[in-house]
């Protein structure tokens, strides 16, 4: 079992809709980030929160919206989403974000944008 | 820009035969980290280097840091069916991100 989790686990919605993915780990980390991953391809970073503070935005789109409301618990945002956004979202932990502390991944959410 | 390679792209496994597969960059990194990536599931870490020419085991898994620090290896030796997956490597960037390969595919051989 992961130690990160990330809820839903599939989630289908609308180009109008808005809803929120959710991730919480409990290991005392205080570097997160959300990864997009398409088919066959490796995660790409999205963003990085490093003590409940935004230190990457790796130019997306603003209907992806971030939020760290504590130092357990990561949010993604998602309004008004396009179908090519249908992906595999991974959110990760580390210790901190320095370079070489290793990411802890969840099972991510399955997004498929109709 | 940095470029990461990895290879192979993919490989077919038969029961007992030792893998191996690698990644090159043009970049030089202070961390290599090994994952593997089952379907639905996200990455696990599988071992994590953090010195130039570290050699480091987990299990049937062993994996090295090179001496430029712009490449490492993973071997799996005397494979079983559960190996099957895909593994990435991922080098440690510079802002505490990491770069991933484009992935390792093992399947079993039919």
């Amino acid at each position: 079992d992961t130690e990160v989790t990330q809820t839903p686990k599939h989630l289908v919605m609308g180009m109008t809709n808005k809803k929120s993915l959710k991730c919480e780990q409990h290991m005392g980390h205080r570097a997160m980030y959300w990864y997009k991953q398409k088919a066959k391809k490796p995660p790409e970073l999205m963003f990085v929160y490093s003590y409940e503070k935004l230190s990457i935005n790796e130019s997306v789109p603003s209907r992806f919206s971030p939020e760290c409301p504590n130092s357990s618990l990561l949010n993604l945002h998602l309004h008004a989403l396009q179908p090519e956004d249908s992906a595999l979202y991974l959110c990760a932990s580390s210790h901190n974000s320095v370079s070489n502390q290793p990411q802890h991944f969840g099972d991510g959410t399955r997004l498929s944008i109709l | 820009g940095q470029q990461l390679n990895q290879s192979p792209q993919s490989m077919f496994i038969q029961e007992g035969e030792d893998v191996s597969m690698n990644c090159t960059s043009s970049s030089i990194f202070n961390t290599w980290l090994w994952y593997k990536q089952d379907p639905g599931e996200g990455p696990v870490l599988l071992i994590a280097l953090y010195k130039a020419g570290e050699l480091t085991s987990n299990g049937r898994l062993t994996a090295q840091f090179g001496i430029t620090r712009k490449d490492s290896f993973l071997n799996i030796s005397a494979s079983i069916p559960s190996d099957v997956g895909i593994y990435f490597c991922a080098p440690g960037g510079s802002q505490g991100n990491l770069i991933f390969g484009k992935g390792t595919k093992l399947s079993v051989k039919p």
